[in-house]
C-alpha cells in the first residue's frame, strides 16, 4: 500500500513564477491536510481538504496561495507570483477519516526554493 | 488563541543519557499526538494518548498524558543516535476539532 506520495520533491522558481505542488494520498483516505515548514522550524497548518471541499483553510495566505483536492486525481496546492519568503518544505497528510479520529499519515514533502 | 508550548526547543545529550520533552497546552485536549521528524525528513507519528493520566510504552520511549489533559511528555531512556530528530506534540483542544502543532525540540545525539 503506498504511502502519500507528493511531487515534485524538490521545486526551484524564480520570483513572481508559479509553483504546483501535487499531493496522492494513500489509497482510501478521503482527507488531505497541507502543512508549510520553513528551516529549522515547526509544522504550520495551511489547509484541510475533503474530495472536492476545502474544509478549513484558516492557515492559508490570503493572497496567492489556494489550494483543491478534485473528485478525480491528486490534491494540488498552488502558489502564484512566489516570492523568496515562500521558500519551504511543504508537506502534505492524509487520514481515512478526518483529523479528529487518528493519525496523520505524512508524504516526504516538496521543498520549494524561491530564486 | 490556543496554544501548545514545547520546551526545551533543543536538547543535547551523550549517546545513553536520558532525554525528556514537555509539551503543555493553555486548554484541555481531548487528544494527544507525538510525531518523529528525522533530519531532512517527514514526520512520523508515533502516539496518541487519549485518557488522563495515560502512560504508552514503546521500547525506550514512554509517553505520558496529564491528569489534567493539558499536559503530556516523552521520555527516552538510554537515547541512541538513530533518536536524533525532532520530536512534535499535536493537541485536539476538546472544543475544537483542529490539531494544534507545538514548535517541536530538536534532539542531538553524541556518539
Amino acid at each position: 500500500n503506498a504511502g502519500v506520495m507528493q511531487n515534485p520533491r524538490h521545486l526551484v522558481r524564480r520570483r513572481g513564477q508559479e509553483a504546483r505542488l501535487r499531493c496522492s494520498p494513500m489509497k482510501g483516505h478521503s482527507h488531505v491536510y497541507w502543512y508549510r515548514q520553513l528551516p529549522e522550524e515547526g509544522l504550520k497548518f495551511m489547509v484541510y481538504l475533503q474530495k472536492e471541499n476545502i474544509i478549513d483553510e484558516s492557515g492559508m495566505p490570503k493572497e496567492r496561495f489556494s489550494a483543491e483536492f478534485p473528485k478525480e486525481g491528486p490534491s494540488i496546492l498552488r502558489i502564484q507570483q512566489v516570492v523568496r519568503g515562500d521558500s519551504a518544505a511543504y508537506f502534505c497528510a492524509s487520514s481515512p477519516q478526518g483529523q479528529n479520529t487518528g493519525e496523520l499519515f505524512f508524504g516526504e514533502g516538496s521543498r520549494l526554493t524561491v530564486l | 488563541g490556543q496554544q501548545v508550548m514545547q520546551i526545551p526547543q533543543y536538547q543535547h545529550v551523550q549517546e545513553g543519557e536520558d532525554f525528556t520533552t514537555y509539551c503543555n497546552s493553555s486548554t484541555t485536549l481531548s487528544n494527544i499526538q507525538w510525531y518523529k521528524q528525522r533530519p531532512g525528513g517527514h514526520p512520523v507519528f508515533l502516539i496518541q494518548l487519549v485518557k488522563s493520566g495515560e502512560v504508552k510504552k514503546q521500547k525506550r520511549l514512554t509517553f505520558q498524558f496529564g491528569e489534567a489533559k493539558k499536559n503530556s511528555s516523552l521520555h527516552i531512556t538510554a537515547t541512541q543516535t538513530t533518536d536524533v530528530g525532532t520530536y512534535f506534540c499535536a493537541g485536539m483542544p476538546g472544543n475544537n476539532r483542529k490539531l494544534i502543532w507545538g514548535l517541536g525540540t530538536s534532539l542531538a545525539v553524541n556518539p
